[in-house]
């Protein structure tokens, strides 16, 4: 079936990294997305992966991607109170050309 | 200028009323969506459509009708609204084929009263 999971919450002090996990379950899928929603905002993209890469690095984030596991990461690294929104994981579901969003992780940062 | 663009941003209304939300993009792309964002955040895809086609319809109600007049242009018609349509819809697009990154507009908020 076409589901896309991440936990709801995280809360990270400022200046340490977050980690972002998400599962997915379609395994031919070709591209992994993160996007971000800030409050009353619509839904931006941060970055994405093709599925034949394990991590792809860019500035302050960086996605894993494990294939075997369908599992898949974004590090903000030194994190600050902007990142505070809403990261959404999701895939390419191929056989229906749609992308699938996981429920979103907020998350949250403390001083 | 705003890639993908939706009108009206916030939109208020009384039960039972019909009301259209229009959703124009200028990235030249092929393929247009519509999403729907619950108030727990939840994004769920409604509607597809490819050089005014459709291609994905995902069992939503036979009241929310989509209408393309043109690949630029995908727009969402509403009939008889419910309590439970209050959400935000966001329109979005992409290049043709399978692959491609999505491009969000900024989302309509719709509180349906």
């Amino acid at each position: 079936g076409e589901d896309v999971e991440q936990s709801l919450f995280l809360s990270v002090r400022e200046g340490d990294s977050s980690v972002i996990n998400c599962t997915y379950t379609d395994s031919s899928s070709t591209y992994l997305y993160w996007y971000k929603q800030e409050p009353g905002a619509g839904l931006q993209l941060l970055t994405y992966i093709f599925s034949n890469m394990d991590m792809k690095q860019d500035q302050r984030l960086t996605v894993l991607l494990n294939k075997k596991d369908k599992h898949l990461s974004l590090r903000i690294a030194d994190t600050q109170t902007g990142d505070s929104a809403i990261y959404f994981c999701a895939e390419m579901y191929s056989s229906a050309s749609k992308i699938i969003f996981g429920s979103g992780t907020r998350l949250s940062i403390r001083p | 200028d705003t890639a993908v663009s939706q009108t009206p941003k916030y939109l208020v209304t009384q039960m039972g009323n019909d009301k259209s939300i229009k959703c124009e993009q200028n990235l030249g792309h092929d393929t247009m969506y519509w999403y729907k964002q619950d108030s727990k955040k939840f994004l769920k895809i409604m509607f597809s459509y490819n050089n005014k086609e459709l291609i994905i319809n995902e069992t939503v109600p036979n009241r929310f009708s989509p209408k393309s007049p043109d690949k630029a242009h995908l727009n969402l018609h509403i009939n008889s609204l419910e309590l439970g349509d209050s959400a935000v819809y966001f329109c979005a697009s992409s290049p043709q084929g399978t692959g491609n990154t999505i491009y969000f507009g900024e989302g309509s908020w719709l509180t349906v009263v």
